[in-house]
């Protein structure tokens, strides 16, 4: 099966410029994270979907993060304006989410390295 | 919210030699316990995981341990080798949530 896809694999952008990455979940996957994760780090969990609605974004920076998944497939995070301490690899994971479960294994994607300058 | 602390940050050992990562949970509601590896510039993936209703679980050269009482669980790996070496990371989630706390993850070196 394919896995979870990301594009781009690296992005180097100056503070202050916008930023957007995709991600195109595994097929049939209902449930849809962005992680941020920072250098010597473990991921941290900026948004979840199940399908096309918002689960958790407790923790993502809404003064400049947004994201959506519009029509419950593939997903885009912007970052608006964007700061030093955004560099970072940014992580789409997904996972069957089908229903109450408990814990369910995700599978990353490959990842968005981001350099801000 | 949860809070998952791992130990050690970084690990050396020779080739052959056992391997131990620590990690302890903060939320007893925690009940789904995955560990990841995670290769230098690749994505985490998927090596074990374990429930909360068995207290073991082993595949191959890798085993999960985990006591629900002192909320702690382990990965032990044995006979490391070379490619063993990245950083793994434990997670912790709780009952009806998809939703993992990661871990500050173990660099793990194996010397040949």
């Amino acid at each position: 099966e394919a896995g979870v896809a990301q594009s781009p694999r690296y992005k180097i952008i100056e503070k202050r410029q916008s930023v957007a990455f995709w991600c195109n979940p595994i097929s049939g996957h209902a449930t849809l994270y962005w992680y941020q994760q920072i250098l010597g780090q473990g991921p941290k969990l900026l948004i979840q979907f199940q399908n096309n609605g918002v689960v958790d974004d407790s923790q993502l920076p809404k003064d400049r993060f947004s994201a959506e998944r519009l029509k419950g497939v593939d997903s885009t995070l912007k970052i608006q304006p964007a700061k030093l301490e955004d560099s970072a690899v940014y992580l789409c994971a997904s996972s069957l989410g089908i229903g109450p479960r408990e814990g369910e294994t995700q599978y990353f994607g490959p990842g968005t390295r981001l350099l801000v300058l | 919210g949860e809070n998952v602390e791992q130990h050690p940050s970084t690990l050396s050992v020779q080739e052959g030699d056992s391997a131990v990562i620590k990690c302890t949970y903060s939320d007893s509601a925690s009940n789904y316990f995955p560990w990841y590896k995670q290769e230098l510039g690749k994505r985490p993936q998927l090596i074990i995981d374990i429930r909360s209703n068995v207290g073991e679980k082993k595949d191959q050269r890798i085993a999960v341990t985990l006591n629900k009482t002192a909320k702690h669980f382990s990965l032990h790996i044995t006979e490391t080798q070379p490619e063993d070496s990245a950083v793994y990371f434990c997670a912790a989630s709780r009952r009806g949530s998809y939703i993992p706390t990661f871990g500050r993850g173990t660099s793990l070196i194996v010397h040949p």
